[in-house]
């Protein structure tokens, strides 16, 4: 398998569960990052990582809590989310955090909040 | 001012028409510029990438950078309906090492 995986594809949550979105990268890199997309606005980055360490949080509420691992690996836990939090959510990865590393993504997680 | 500027469409034209995607930015300290194709249901994918001014070409595709206007775009000779897709703009470098992405432009090419 190559690229950037991401799973699952599809999730509807109650606005009190608790669920987690996955990303795993086979590119060798050692940066990745989560986005948020929303209808008519630009991708929104939330969290960057670099070799394991987070060096970015957006201003992104707790509600959102991301975990990596290791750098092929990253995890986005969601709990009592509300439903502007509705949105195709994004994993990308670059060989490393400099700002000429073009990032490569998956196709998303859309999240529907009920 | 927004740091990327992208006109949203929806932008159609017929089947082998040369198609004008633009994209304006605010810094001048900018010097790395992509574009990314978004198939519907599907993620970003790398079609371009440029650093500074100039022209790069591959295959019907065309990237132009313009850093005294502050103008990014691309072109696509002889459209299929396989290009339709939204393209997204994205540029970086100066203080920040972040990706800064324009809203996209839906394009659909007419057969």
């Amino acid at each position: 398998e190559t690229g950037v995986t991401q799973t699952p594809r599809h999730l509807v949550m109650g606005m009190t569960n608790k669920k987690s979105l996955k990303c795993e990268q086979h590119l060798g890199h050692n940066a990745m990052y989560w986005y948020k997309q929303s209808a008519k606005k630009p991708l929104e980055l939330m969290f960057v990582y670099n070799f394991k360490e987070q060096t970015e949080n957006n201003s992104v509420p707790s509600r959102f809590s991301p975990e990596c691992p290791n750098s092929s690996h990253l995890f986005l836990h969601l709990h009592t989310l509300q439903p502007e939090d509705s949105a195709l959510y994004l994993c990308a990865s670059s060989p490393g955090p400099g700002d000429n590393q073009p990032q490569h993504f998956g196709d998303g997680t859309r999240l529907s909040i009920l | 001012q927004k740091e990327v500027e992208q006109d949203p469409g929806p932008l159609s034209v017929p089947e082998g028409a040369i198609v004008s995607l633009n994209c304006t930015y605010s810094n001048s300290a900018f010097q790395y510029f992509m574009w990314y194709r978004q198939y519907s249901r599907k993620g970003p994918e790398l079609l371009m990438y440029t650093y500074s001014s100039g022209n790069k070409e591959d295959g019907r595709f065309t990237a132009q950078v313009d850093k005294s206007s502050k103008y990014i775009s691309l072109f696509i000779r002889d459209s299929q309906p396989s290009d339709s897709a939204t393209y997204l703009c994205a540029i970086s470098g100066g203080a920040t090492n972040k990706l800064i992405f324009g809203t996209g432009t839906l394009l659909a090419v007419q057969p």
